[in-house]
């Protein structure tokens, strides 16, 4: 199943923090995010393999609660670059690899 | 070092015709995966390649669909008698495994008029 994003979108001022969440309602092992920028590629940012993992780097970091079966990413102090929409990745059920996407959520930064 | 390549970045094609699209990935990553993207949507996955082996091709819509990767290193997608519903951006993506990142090519954006 596709894991769920929230919000969908959010508008942001620099400097300002937000938060991204996504949930599956199936067992997670691992969580991939992606960061997209319009008409160009997914930029990987990070993996999240363990529960309880926190990842970062710059000032964008990740954390993964099994559990809950959730992941969240953590942007903060955000900058103009940051602007462009996020989606979190899960493993598909064959083992090959494939990720399930979520539907995205879109971040705007503004000056 | 270079990153995954597509081609072409657009293509228009009528309904009815066959389009091929490609994908050079990174050199030495034995993985390969296809997605299709529609617009405000996240990448659907549609076919993984192991080197040359087709592992997983469960994503794919139709046997409209086909793709091939003969040497372990380019693949193509082949889309016959394409349909408007095929418009969309054609993404593929390579990582060294299959457990590793994947590294994503800007994608192709087809248009069936």
């Amino acid at each position: 199943q596709q894991p769920v994003q929230s919000p969908q979108a959010v508008i942001l001022r620099e400097g300002e923090d937000a938060v991204i969440n996504c949930s599956s309602s199936k067992a997670l092992y691992s969580v991939h995010w992606y960061r997209q920028k319009h008409g160009e590629a997914p930029v990987f940012l990070m993996i999240l393999l363990k529960g309880g993992e926190q990842k970062g780097h710059d000032k964008i970091s990740a954390s993964f609660n099994e559990k809950k079966q959730q992941s969240s990413l953590y942007l903060t102090a955000s900058q103009l670059s940051y602007s462009g929409t996020y989606f979190c990745g899960t493993p598909g059920s064959s083992n090959t690899g494939k990720l399930i996407f979520g539907q995205g959520t879109t971040l705007q930064v503004k000056p | 070092g270079a990153g995954v390549s597509q081609s072409p970045r657009y293509k228009v094609a009528k309904r009815g015709q066959d389009v091929a699209l490609r994908c050079d990935p990174i050199s030495g990553h034995v993985s390969l995966f296809w997605y299709q993207q529609a617009l405000g949507q996240g990448p659907e996955f549609l076919t993984y390649f192991q080197n040359e082996a087709q592992l997983d091709k469960s994503g794919l819509p139709s046997d409209r669909f086909f793709a091939e990767r003969p040497e372990g290193s380019v693949s193509t997608l082949k889309i016959q008698r394409t349909q408007q519903e095929d418009s969309a951006v054609y993404l593929c993506a390579s990582s060294p495994t299959q457990d590793q990142p994947q590294h994503f090519g800007d994608g192709t954006r087809l248009s069936i008029l």
